[in-house]
């Protein structure tokens, strides 16, 4: 059964906290993303990685981490230097840079 | 000028209506388009490409591509409660990022 999962779906850290959000795809895509969604807004991109051991920044990269050193995986770290982490947070993946993204079911992060 | 706009609702139609959200989007050189449904509290679900000038079709739905005007659109035909959700216009700019409007949030009424 191929699909994109994130877990934990829900997350509650303290202020000052790193906390790492898991990404796993088992549809062989090449290029995974993460993405954070706002209330009323659209969804902003954070990072991406088109190949392995390879990523770049997207739009609000500031206070986030990521890794990719294996095809199938890609957390997030969301460091205590992001200054407003509560979000809806939404990673994605797909064959190539330039084909369509499917989205897991997303993480829910609460800073408490 | 925002990258990727849409009129972000509520839509309202009737139950077996033709529901019609619109978007449009100011890089020139884009050449793919998609629309995501999301319903409340959950991820994206893709539900249209769209490359070419035209209309495609699949299903109940329409996706419209006018790249002149640079303009997209959706059609719901037979709308249902079902189908009430808010719905994302994605643009894949010349960065290869893809852009997401806010969306358009549609309520079906029975």
């Amino acid at each position: 059964d191929g699909g994109i999962t994130q877990s934990p779906k829900y997350l509650f850290r303290k202020e000052g906290q790193n906390v790492t959000l898991s990404c796993e795809q088992n549809l062989n895509h090449d290029a995974m993303y993460w993405y954070r969604q706002d209330p009323g807004q659209g969804l902003r991109l954070i990072y991406y990685s088109q190949i392995v051991n390879d990523f770049q920044k997207g739009d609000i990269a500031e206070g986030y981490s990521v890794s990719r050193e294996k095809k199938e995986s890609f957390p997030l770290t969301v460091t205590s230097a992001q200054k407003n982490p509560t979000a809806f947070y939404l990673c994605a993946s797909s064959i190539g840079g330039k084909n369509e993204q499917f989205f897991g079911p997303g993480t829910r992060l609460t800073v408490l | 000028q925002k990258e990727v706009e849409q009129n972000s609702g509520p839509l309202s139609v009737p139950e077996g209506a033709i529901a019609s959200l619109n978007c449009t989007y100011s890089d020139r050189g884009s050449q793919s388009f998609f629309w995501y449904r999301q319903y409340s509290g959950k991820s994206p679900e893709l539900i249209m490409s769209i490359y070419s000038n035209g209309d495609k079709e699949d299903g109940r739905f329409t996706a419209q591509l006018n790249k002149a005007s640079q303009y997209v659109s959706l059609l719901i035909r037979d709308s249902q409660p079902s189908d009430s959700a808010t719905y994302l216009c994605a643009v894949l700019v010349y960065t290869d990022k893809l852009i997401f409007g806010t969306g358009t949030r549609l309520q079906v009424f029975p």
